[in-house]
C-alpha cells in the first residue's frame, strides 16, 4: 500500500496563476482532508470531504476550491494564486469505522506563490 | 469551541537528557480523543498515540510515555534518554466527531537534540 500520496511534491508559482493539487489514498477511506501549515500556526483545515461526491468548508477555505469525484481522489485547486497561499500543503485520510481514527497524511506539498 | 495549545515553542536539550512537551487543551465535548504526532526533518508526518477522554491511564512505549490528565486538561509527552533522532516537531492534537471527525492541532513544539 502506498497509503496517502501527493503530487507535486514542490511548486512555484506567480500570482495569479492557478494550479491543482492531487491527493490519492488506496485505504478506501471515507474521509479526507487538506491542510495548510504554516510557521508557527499548526495545521488549518482548507476543505474536507465525508464522502465521493461531497465536500465541505474548514477553517481556512477562502480561495481554494476541492473535488472529489471518485473516492480515492482528493483534488485542492487555487483558481488565482496569492503570495498569501505560500505554505506547504498536507492530504489526510481516515477510516469511519470508528469516529476517533488516526488521519494518516501525505507527504506533503510544498507551494510558492511569487 | 476547541482548541490545544502547546506553549513551548522550541526546546533544546542534549542528548540522554529526558525531556518533557506540555499540552493543554479545551472542549466542552465529554468524548474526545487526543494525538500526538512527530514531524521530522523531512516533512511527514508520524501518529505516535491516541488516547481517549474516557481512558486516563499512561502509557509507556519504549522510551516514550504518555500522562493524560483530565482534571488539568492536559496531555503531555515525555521523551526518556532523548536521542538525535527525536530532533522534529511534536503536534499534539484535538479529534472531536460533529458529524465528521474534526481535528483541532496545536502550533507545535520544536524539539532540538544535540549529540
Amino acid at each position: 500500500n502506498a497509503g496517502v500520496t501527493q503530487t507535486p511534491k514542490f511548486r512555484v508559482l506567480k500570482t495569479g496563476q492557478s494550479m491543482t493539487l492531487l491527493c490519492a489514498q488506496d485505504m478506501n477511506h471515507e474521509y479526507m482532508y487538506w491542510y495548510r501549515q504554516d510557521p508557527g500556526m499548526g495545521l488549518r483545515l482548507i476543505h474536507y470531504s465525508v464522502g465521493e461526491g461531497t465536500t465541505a468548508k474548514g477553517e481556512v477555505p477562502d480561495g481554494y476550491n476541492v473535488s472529489r469525484l471518485k473516492k480515492q481522489n482528493f483534488l485542492l485547486g487555487l483558481e488565482s494564486a496569492a503570495p498569501s497561499q505560500t505554505s506547504v500543503y498536507f492530504c489526510a485520510s481516515t477510516t469511519t469505522e470508528s469516529s476517533y481514527n488516526e488521519q494518516f497524511f501525505g507527504p506533503g506539498t510544498r507551494l510558492t506563490v511569487l | 469551541a476547541q482548541k490545544v495549545t502547546q506553549a513551548q515553542t522550541e526546546i533544546s536539550v542534549v542528548e540522554k537528557e529526558d525531556v518533557t512537551l506540555d499540552c493543554v487543551y479545551e472542549t466542552r465535548d465529554t468524548t474526545y480523543y487526543l494525538f500526538w504526532y512527530k514531524q521530522p526533518p523531512s516533512g511527514e508526518l508520524v501518529f505516535l498515540i491516541r488516547r481517549n477522554s474516557f481512558d486516563e491511564q499512561n502509557e509507556i512505549s519504549g522510551r516514550y510515555s504518555w500522562n493524560f490528565q483530565k482534571s488539568t486538561s492536559s496531555f503531555n509527552f515525555t521523551i526518556t534518554a532523548s536521542q538525535v533522532v527525536d530532533s522534529a516537531v511534536y503536534f499534539c492534537a484535538l479529534t472531536i466527531f460533529t458529524g465528521f471527525q474534526k481535528l483541532v492541532f496545536g502550533t507545535g513544539t520544536r524539539l532540538l537534540v544535540s549529540p
